[in-house]
């Protein structure tokens, strides 16, 4: 069974702040995704990595793939109360059956 | 695009009635469904990855006879939790993987059925 371990696994910062989530593994992964997740509802993806060292930003949230695609790591500059949530990763490995395997999630709260 | 639908988005039953529930990728085609459990501000614990066209593959500890996975076509899979007790009580969601993602290997999610077992 692959390991993705992500932390921290709780969060709880004041408005403007900065903060970055990491997941870590021993294993290779063909691509990475990130989630988020708000209560009572599913998981939504911010975005998929595939190539090693890759840097994709989306506003103010900026996700790196490590260069040997065994880690990945999603910087939020200036958080918001709206970027209140679980943030969720998951890599998926092309030596097996390309099941993804899922990070323990980090529970955000951002404070107004 | 990419669109997940579940049905229904909560469901309380009876300790003892089954429970069925449906999840429906809206406009794309999906090989591969996957059903997850989760409990309150944890990670998704994967149950089953159902394969359009054949049985499902069950993780281990979770009971192929009770709860059980039909993926009978590109678009649908049901899970019906059978003889559901207390304990079965939880947030269930489903993934459906686009048949042309290539190797991005993206899910999509439902939006999740609350299911509360009294």
């Amino acid at each position: 069974t692959q390991l993705l371990e992500q932390s921290p696994q709780f969060l709880s910062i004041q408005e403007g702040e900065n903060l970055t989530v990491y997941c870590n593994s021993s294993s290779v992964f063909s691509s990475l995704q990130w989630y988020r997740q708000e209560p009572g509802e599913g998981p939504v993806l911010l975005v998929t990595v595939v190539t090693g060292g890759e840097v994709k930003k989306l506003k103010r949230l900026t996700f790196q793939f490590g260069d040997a695609r065994k880690d990945s790591s999603l910087h939020i500059t200036a958080a918001q109360p709206g970027d209140t949530g679980l943030y969720l990763c998951a890599g998926v490995s092309s030596g097996g059956s390309y099941i993804p395997t899922f990070g323990r999630g980090t529970s955000l709260i951002v404070h107004p | 695009g990419a669109v997940v639908s579940q049905h229904p988005s909560w469901v309380i039953c009876k300790s003892g009635t089954s429970v069925k529930i449906e999840c429906r990728s809206l406009d794309f085609q999906a090989t591969t469904m996957f059903w997850y459990r989760q409990f309150p501000k944890q990670s998704l614990m994967l149950m089953a990855t159902s394969n359009e066209g054949s049985k499902a593959t069950y993780e281990q500890g979770v009971e192929k006879d009770k709860f059980l996975i039909n993926h009978a076509s590109l678009t649908l899979s049901t899970l019906t939790v059978t003889s559901a007790h207390p304990e079965d009580s939880s947030f269930y969601i489903c993934s459906a993987r686009d048949l042309l993602a290539g190797y991005s290997y993206e899910q999509f999610f439902g939006p999740g059925t609350r299911l509360t077992v009294l």
